[in-house]
């Protein structure tokens, strides 16, 4: 009865390297939610996505950041080229086609640049 | 996107009040309306959800919505100190597909 899982749970990327976040869905849910939390601030939505398609990526920025979810395996979020600025908590969330019931979050991953 | 604003506090309350957190949202056409608590350094955990006018109970936690004030609350009664958490607002777009955040509102429960 496996909840969103996300790995890694802790990642530490020096700068300029790439950054893989991972997020596998809930069982029977086909969209998934990824948000950005600095320390002491609120969630911040990046992008909303069902399998193979992107439904908003309003808050993603415009460059560096991608994220994918294809039709097989987890969700992705790819940060390129990290810098100090993108050390922060991202948690991933998915929820049924329809959204009703709710949204459900992963741990998180904890990422840090040095 | 569409917004879901909340007072972002502290709201602080003694030990055994009544906690009062409140939610506005912009798109009348929304549908499904939920409640979030989130402790330090931990994930939000869905707690509540609403779908029609009025009251819902469960426990200590009370949610309420008023569609024609495009407003929704969570009373928390006998607060505990394990209530101090960010709790968070989510509400449905129109076409019930998409959940959009409020900024959360920080409660401190007093000893």
């Amino acid at each position: 009865n496996a909840g969103v899982m996300q790995n890694p749970r802790h990642l530490v990327r020096r700068r300029g390297q790439e950054a893989r976040l991972r997020c596998s869905p809930m069982k029977g849910h086909s969209h998934v939610y990824w948000y950005r939390q600095l320390p002491e601030e609120g969630l911040k939505f990046m992008v909303y996505l069902q399998k193979e398609n992107i439904i908003d990526e309003s808050g993603m920025p415009k460059e560096r950041f991608s994220a994918e979810f294809p039709k097989e395996g987890p969700s992705i979020l790819r940060i390129q080229q990290v810098v100090r600025g993108d050390s922060a908590a991202y948690f991933c969330a998915s929820s049924p086609a329809g959204g009703r019931g709710g949204a459900f979050f992963g741990q998180g991953t904890r990422l840090t640049v040095v | 996107q569409k917004e879901v604003e909340q007072n972002s506090g502290p709201l602080s309350v003694p030990e055994g009040a009544i906690a009062s957190l409140n939610c506005t949202y912009s798109d009348r056409g929304s549908q499904s309306f939920f409640w979030y608590r989130q402790y330090s350094g931990k994930s939000p955990e869905l707690i509540m959800s609403i779908y029609s006018n009025g009251d819902k109970e469960d426990g200590r936690f009370t949610a309420q919505l008023n569609k024609a004030s495009q407003y929704v609350s969570l009373l928390i009664r006998d607060s505990q100190p394990s209530d101090s958490a960010t709790y968070l607002c989510a509400v449905t777009n129109n076409a019930g597909n998409m959940l959009t955040f409020g900024g959360g509102t920080r409660l401190m429960v007093k000893p």
